[in-house]
């Protein structure tokens, strides 16, 4: 069946680098795309980006100067980085398959809780 | 960026029907996307592209609308119904969800 796993430190330290680690099973990184998606505590999910099937990338503005996507199709991973990470960057953050032609996040991983503190 | 907006709460008794808005700030065509979010869970696609069921969903959800106020739709509502739900569009870049409607059950 269709999984996804975040994986990651769950304590980065202010102004340090976030590397997360998103690994499936059951579906090829060719043939679907990978978002990630953060939620903050008690509010509402936030997409950060996209690993589209062919390999090109997506990401939100507000983030695009600090974060960056990328993959190993042999692996099954996709992986993010984002740097200069502050408190507000703390929540839970999720990788979530994409399914072409609409985009529709149709299954999401079970979510890395990532602290900014020192 | 396209805002999604959901009001906060509700609170309705088993068996009784709710419905749950969103609306966009502007036109999202129909694909506009629920999802329900248990507390300490993912969320899980309930409707995709304002009135498909998604797989394994069962028949009392449904959704529609089209442009920019959509509609989820719980009939009838059983306890276990207990979540936030969010709306989530994908027409217009960036992807946005709604800040969730949480829904209690009394």
């Amino acid at each position: 069946q269709v999984q996804l796993k975040e994986s990651g430190p769950g304590l980065v330290q202010p102004s340090e680098t976030l590397s997360l680690t998103c690994t499936v099973s059951g579906f090829s990184l060719t043939s679907y795309s990978v978002s990630w998606v953060r939620q903050p505590s008690g509010k509402g999910p936030e997409w950060m980006g996209r690993m589209w099937y062919d390999g090109d990338t997506a990401y939100n503005s507000a983030l695009k100067s600090r974060l960056s996507i990328s993959r190993d199709t042999s692996k099954n991973q996709v992986f993010l980085k984002m740097n200069s990470l502050q408190t507000d960057d703390t929540g839970t953050y999720y990788c979530t398959r994409d399914r072409s032609g609409d985009d529709v996040m149709d299954a999401w991983g079970q979510g890395a809780s990532v602290t900014v503190s020192s | 960026d396209t805002v999604l907006t959901q009001s906060p709460a509700l609170a309705v008794s088993p068996g009784e029907r709710v419905s749950i808005s969103c609306r966009a700030s502007e036109g999202v065509n129909s694909y506009m996307h629920w999802y329900q979010q248990k507390p300490g869970q993912q969320p899980k696609l309930l409707i995709y592209k304002a009135s498909n069921l998604a797989s394994g969903v069962p028949a009392r959800f449904s959704g529609s609308g089209s442009g920019t106020d959509f509609t989820l739709t719980i009939d009838p509502v059983e306890a276990d119904d207990t979540a936030t739900y969010f709306c989530q569009q994908s027409w217009n870049d960036p992807p946005t969800f709604g800040s969730g409607t949480k829904l209690e059950i009394k």
